[in-house]
């Protein structure tokens, strides 16, 4: 039993590159979220996914695109990443309540 | 913003009780309180959650005032495992609004 995948762990990145975070569950949920976590701070909510074939904005959604492939799948862009982005991302999946939260172990993304 | 207010940080006896605070004064009606926690930087875990009765799980316990403005997550033999981050949040449960983490209270169990 997988749960929520995330790929890559780590990564580093220099200011202006571009990279897509990957993100999968095996437990056929239907809502899929991303969330970023600087240091000392809680989770904030970047985009979410309802349901297979829609996306909603969330708290912080400037500066990534995301694509819900399937329903298994989630991905999050950055475009042209910034310092700002330096972050660990945590992916997550849910039945659609909030008790049924499933959480990735996160990217630990470093923008330089 | 969260609508929770909790301290930033607590310590606890190894085997002892710990007794985790939440206010949430503006709750609404139909919105639960949800308890998660984050264990080094792992990804956060859901503990429980309630309406407005008491409720207890294999992990923890959570009692909510009778005006449901405040509650209170209980472990009740608290090990070093149990030191994390805990974050209380109060949510509508379905429909399109999400969790809203704020910074949670840190706790951490002494030996």
């Amino acid at each position: 039993n997988a749960g929520v995948t995330q790929t890559p762990k780590f990564q580093v990145l220099k200011t202006g590159q571009s990279m897509t975070l990957q993100c999968a569950q095996d437990m056929n949920h239907n809502s899929m979220y991303w969330y970023r976590q600087d240091p000392g701070m809680g989770l904030r909510l970047i985009y979410y996914s309802a349901s297979e074939g829609t996306t909603d904005k969330g708290e912080v959604p400037n500066g990534y695109n995301v694509s819900r492939l399937n329903k298994r799948e989630f991905s999050l862009r950055l475009e042209s990443a910034a310092p700002s982005q330096t972050s660990v991302y945590f992916c997550a999946s849910s039945v659609g309540n909030h008790y049924g939260y499933t959480f990735g172990s996160g990217t630990r993304l470093t923008v330089v | 913003d969260a609508k929770t207010t909790q301290p930033p940080s607590m310590d606890c006896a190894e085997g002892r009780a710990a007794n985790l605070p939440c206010n949430h004064s503006t709750i609404s009606g139909n919105e639960y309180v949800y308890w998660y926690r984050q264990i080094h930087s792992q990804g956060p875990q859901y503990i429980i959650h309630g309406l407005k009765n008491n409720e207890t799980n294999e992990m923890a316990s959570l009692i909510i005032t009778e005006d449901r403005k405040s509650s209170t997550l209980i472990l009740p033999h608290a090990t070093l495992r149990d030191t994390a981050v805990y974050y209380c949040i109060v949510a509508a449960q379905g429909g399109s609004e999400k969790l809203v983490f704020g910074k949670g209270t840190k706790l951490t169990v002494n030996p």
